[in-house]
Formats: structure tokens, sequence, C-alpha cells
């Protein structure tokens, strides 16, 4: 089976652009995960959907962050406007159970993006 | 909070050395641990999920095991190759659903 696919894989963007990443799930997948990981810090959570609802956006770091999942496909992160804080690779991994007990995620290889 | 601790946060071995890395966790409300590799510009692969405390899994060279009762599990590697070069994450998982990472520990196997 395909796995979890990202694009676009770097991007580089002035501050105050948009930028949106787009994530495909492993199809099957009811849950979705956004994380990043900004230089030199650990892998941090953002938000998790069951299908196309919002089950935990607790990580979501203010309201220039916007998460969908029409359909409950694919997924589009969008940063607007972008600060140069929001550099950083941003993962997205999908499961079929959630990954609170026993059920490992499957990630995509990540949106390099650098903010100028 | 949940502290996630991984150490060390780099290693460099020659090939052909074992060697083995920490993460430690929160004990309380455990459900499970998860052991994933990351090459640079590549996808996290998970290599282990651990649920219960005294386990010990192994795929290859790598093995883990695991304590919860004092909130740690180890990795293993025996005879590491240059390919075993990566980084080592270790994430919590809580009842929410979302993981709790560690820092990493980077390992650079010299030919």
């Amino acid at each position: 089976e395909a796995g979890v696919t990202q694009f676009p894989s770097h991007s580089v963007i002035e501050k105050g652009q948009t930028v949106t990443l787009r994530c495909d799930p492993i199809s099957g997948h009811d849950n979705l995960y956004w994380y990043r990981r900004v230089m030199g810090k650990e892998i941090k959570f953002l938000l998790h959907f069951v299908k196309e609802s919002k089950q935990d956006e607790s990580g979501m770091p203010n309201n220039r962050f916007l998460a969908e999942r029409t359909g409950g496909t694919y997924s589009t992160l969008k940063v607007q406007p972008a600060e140069l804080e929001d550099s950083g690779v941003y993962f997205c991994a999908s499961s079929r159970a959630g990954t609170g007990g026993n059920t490992e995620a499957f990630f995509g290889q990540g949106t390099r993006l650098t903010v100028v | 909070i949940l502290n996630v601790e991984q150490s060390p946060q780099s290693l460099h071995v020659q090939e052909g050395d074992s060697t083995n890395f920490t993460c430690s966790f929160p004990s309380s409300n455990f459900y499970a641990l998860h052991w994933y590799r990351w090459e640079t510009a590549k996808s996290p692969e998970a290599l282990f999920v651990m649920t219960l405390n005294g386990d010990e899994k192994k795929k290859g060279r790598i093995s883990a095991t695991l304590n919860t009762k004092e909130g740690y599990s180890y990795l293993y590697i025996k005879g590491s190759q240059p390919e075993d070069s990566a980084t080592y994450l270790c994430a919590f998982p809580t009842l929410g659903n979302m993981l709790t990472f560690g820092g990493g520990t980077r390992l650079m196997v010299k030919p």
C-alpha cells in the first residue's frame, strides 16, 4: 500500500506570505495527525483528525495555523501569515486506530518549511 | 506536561561497535512506548511499539526493552553498521491519542 505522502517536500517563503501544506494519509486510515519539529527541538503534536472532525487541536500554536480535512481524506495545513518562528519540519502521520494505545503511526517524509 | 527524555543526544561509534541508548518516560498512566528511526528527509519509521513491562522486542540487530515501573526503555544496536546512522526517537502516547516525543538520539556510525 502507498505510504503517507506530503507535498511539498520543501518550501521557502518570505515572512508574511501564506503557505499550504498537504498530507495524503494511507487509504482507510481515519486518524490523521500533524506534528512539527522546530530546529533542535522535539517533534511536537499540532492536531489530530478523526475522519473530517478535529479531535484535538491543543497543539496548534496560534490562529495563524488552520488545518482542514474535508471529506475525511487528505488534509491541508495553512500558515497565514507565516512568521520566522514557523520554520521547521512539518510531519503528517496516519493510523487506522488512535495511537493512544499500541497502534503505530505511519509518518510522511515531512515538509521542510523555511520562512525568511 | 509529559517529559520524555532521551540520552545521549548524539553518539559517534565505529562500525562493528554495539551501542545502546535510553528513553525515560512517566511511569504513571502508561499505555505504550513507541520507538522510531528517522533518517533526515525520509519518513520516521516505526521500529517497535511496546506495551508490557519486561517486554523485549527484536528486529534484526536492533532490540528494545521496557520497564514501565521505573519508566525507561533501552534500545540496543548490535554490531553497528553505517546504514544504522539515523536519529532514534521514542514517543509516549496519551489517551488523547497524541504522541509526546523525546528529543531523539542521533547516531553516527563511522566506517
